[in-house]
């Protein structure tokens, strides 16, 4: 299983641009890099996924340099709804094993006022 | 909404209660999915299916039974559950395979927060 490593917090202010970088060393030639954000008590969403270089949607931008053993999740000007935890996972379709990825404990984004 | 649906939203039960986590996907995807989430803590895959047939059962106790009659519908049906396994259960869904690189974004449901008392 592809491992990921994320800082645990974040605090950003409301109108910062805010960065969390995902480090995956082992990320093998098929995986794909996934984000996902959670709200208490609701499942996660999905925000963005990437392979390599740069991609950009209407919420983030995911950064993903070409070793790929890291990903920046980039949220422009964060607002209050934004705090939320971030999750990075890197993997690819199930196998014959099920599911060759895991969510960690993720990224809990505090913003403040 | 995610076009995953959960019920119901919340549930309490007693260790001797038998019931069941109802979830439906209006996605068309293939693959479905439980986790559990205890406070604070990761989510935890419970079971994978794909094409109605179960992938992954990571060591989850038998009070815990799975049941996808088709790959729109999936059950937990519970029996004599612990204190302990008080969560939020979510379920989520994805397209699998389908030619070429699949990407496995997974689209959750809002989750059936259970009390064991």
């Amino acid at each position: 299983l592809a491992k990921t490593t994320q800082p645990i917090s974040m605090d950003s202010y409301e109108g910062q641009e805010v960065n969390i970088t995902c480090s995956h060393n082992n990320i093998a030639t098929n995986d794909y890099i996934t984000w996902y954000q959670q709200f208490p008590s609701q499942g996660p969403r999905f925000i963005i996924q990437g392979y390599k270089t740069k991609v950009t949607n209407e919420v983030a931008s995911l950064f993903i340099p070409a070793d790929r053993k890291s990903s920046t999740l980039s949220l422009p000007r964060v607002s209050l709804s934004d705090t939320a935890v971030y999750y990075c996972l890197v993997g690819f379709a199930l196998d014959n094993y099920g599911q060759n990825f895991v969510f960690g404990p993720g990224t809990r984004l505090s913003v403040l006022p | 909404e995610t076009g995953v649906t959960q019920t119901p939203r919340h549930l309490v039960m007693g260790m001797t209660n038998k019931k069941s986590l109802k979830c439906e996907q209006h996605l068309g995807h293939n693959a479905m999915y439980w986790y559990k989430q205890s406070a604070k803590k990761p989510l935890e895959l419970m079971f994978v299916y794909s094409l109605e047939e179960r992938v992954e059962n990571n060591s989850v106790p038998s009070r815990f039974s799975p049941e996808c009659p088709n790959s729109s519908h999936l059950f937990l049906h519970l029996h004599t559950l612990q204190p302990e396994d008080s969560a939020l259960y979510l379920c989520a869904s994805s397209q699998d395979g389908a030619g070429g690189p699949a990407k496995n974004i997974q689209y959750f449901g809002a989750g059936t927060r259970l009390s064991v008392l």
